[in-house]
């Protein structure tokens, strides 16, 4: 089947500008992630939803990052006043969340920004 | 705070050549240890989940093992496709989300 797709691949902007990035999860998986990895680094937690609801936005640096997840399936990372250190490639995973275990989290081939 | 540990930074092996990974871990109350492969210009591949001291998972020529403070992830006569960076998670407490360590990065050379 298909897998987590995420849109565009690559997304180049200059500074101070808005940018919006696009995941379509898994068909069926309620749960969905965002994850920011930068160089030689692990991906890094931003964002959970769980259906349409925000249910753990701790991992946001800050407010000039959102994202919503309207309908519970396709989310939007929104970055407003983009900065350079922004520059990173953007994840999003999915999860077939079955009660309180912990399911494997299956994620998309990322979204390279660049900040000029 | 959740950390993840993981060494070394960089393996280069020969083909054919066993080694093992290590995956260290500090978390409350651990829910889940998960091991990904990634691929240059790719996202995280999913390998393996343990869930408990003592458990065990394998998977063609890897497996992986955990105990109360660590991981390993052990490749038998690895070829150079093994060559990748992989990544170690976990999940704690009432977290959903993983906490990732910075991964090691394989070369296998033929």
């Amino acid at each position: 089947g298909a897998g987590v797709s995420q849109t565009p691949s690559n997304k180049v902007t200059e500074k101070g500008k808005y940018v919006e990035l696009r995941c379509d999860p898994i068909s069926g998986h309620t749960a969905l992630y965002w994850y920011r990895q930068s160089l030689g680094q692990g991906p890094e937690f931003l964002i959970y939803f769980q259906g349409t609801g925000a249910a753990d936005d701790s991992g946001l640096p800050n407010d000039r990052f959102f994202a919503v997840r309207p309908e519970g399936s396709v989310s939007t990372l929104k970055i407003q006043r983009t900065e350079r250190g922004d520059s990173a490639v953007y994840l999003c995973a999915s999860s077939l969340r079955r009660g309180d275990t912990n399911n494997e989290q299956f994620f998309g081939p990322g979204t390279r920004l660049t900040v000029l | 705070e959740d950390q993840v540990t993981q060494s070394p930074e960089a393996l280069r092996l020969q083909e054919g050549e066993s080694s093992s990974l290590n995956c260290s871990y500090t978390v409350s109350g651990l829910r889940g240890l998960f091991w990904y492969r990634q691929d240059p210009g790719k996202g995280p591949e999913f390998l393996f989940t343990l869930y408990s001291a003592g458990e065990e998972k394998e998977k063609e020529r890897l497996k992986a093992t955990l105990t109360k403070k660590e991981s390993f992830l052990h490749i038998t006569a690895p070829k150079p496709e093994d060559s990748a960076t992989y990544l170690c998670a976990v999940s704690a407490g009432s977290a959903r989300q993983l906490t990732f360590g910075s991964g090691t990065q394989l070369t296998v050379l033929p």
